[in-house]
């Protein structure tokens, strides 16, 4: 079945380091993918998201490319700042509509000053 | 903006006592889920639901029922709590494939 990957944490960095956050996909068909945050004590939110291939989506100065040959939605910032610490989750849906996203495990981001 | 609220932040309940978890969302949305976020395990679905009175079984259903009356009430059931569903249970509601999350519930079985 479809399955999401991503690098397991914690990632500890300093204020205004470079963040990379892996994420790799397994779907059949053409996925839409997708980056979720969750702050502390707080539910989910959607970052940013990509439904094609070569799409890049962007939000909040971070990024991410939607790459078909490499099946991977790797999240980038290029400079974090404390109140970028949170858990971050790559997501994929097979189809536009209703199928329930399939999540990866997430990735613990804590930001030191 | 959308809005997805959950009846508690935090619950605290006895082994064996039946417990509702509600969720109203307030932007029309046909879909609905349920999830429990452990750590380590990340999210993993229970329920979910494409209309009122529909319901389809996520990845771990087990121990768990649902119950979708109106569009915007989304209640999850546990009908014998047991130490094991302690957990952080998040409600989402969405179309696209997008989801719009709610604050969680933090439960605790005692």
């Amino acid at each position: 079945g479809d399955s999401v990957t991503q690098m397991e944490g914690p990632v500890t960095l300093s204020e205004e380091a470079f963040l990379t956050i892996n994420c790799t996909y397994t779907a059949t068909g053409y996925p839409s993918l997708f980056w979720y945050v969750q702050y502390p004590g707080e539910g989910l939110q959607l970052l940013l998201k990509a439904t094609k291939a070569d799409d890049k989506g962007s939000n909040k100065g971070f990024e991410a490319t939607y790459r078909k040959e490499t099946t991977s939605f790797h999240l980038e910032k290029g400079s974090v700042q404390v109140s970028d610490s949170a858990v971050y989750f790559c997501a994929l849906t097979p189809l536009a509509g209703n199928t329930p996203l399939v999540f990866g495990k997430g990735t613990r981001l804590s930001v030191i000053a | 903006d959308v809005k997805v609220t959950q009846s508690s932040r935090y619950l605290v309940k006895r082994t064996g006592e039946k417990v509702f978890l509600e969720c109203v969302q307030d932007m029309d949305h046909e879909n609905m889920f349920w999830y429990r976020q452990d750590p380590g395990l990340g999210l993993r679905l229970i329920y979910f639901s494409y209309d009122v009175k529909m319901k389809e079984k996520g990845d771990i259903p087990e121990g768990y029922s649902v119950s979708r009356e109106k569009k915007e009430r989304f209640s999850l059931i546990l009908e014998s709590a047991s130490t094991n569903q302690t957990s952080m249970y998040l409600c989402a509601s969405g179309y696209r494939g997008e989801q719009y999350f709610g604050p969680g519930t933090r439960l605790t079985v005692t």
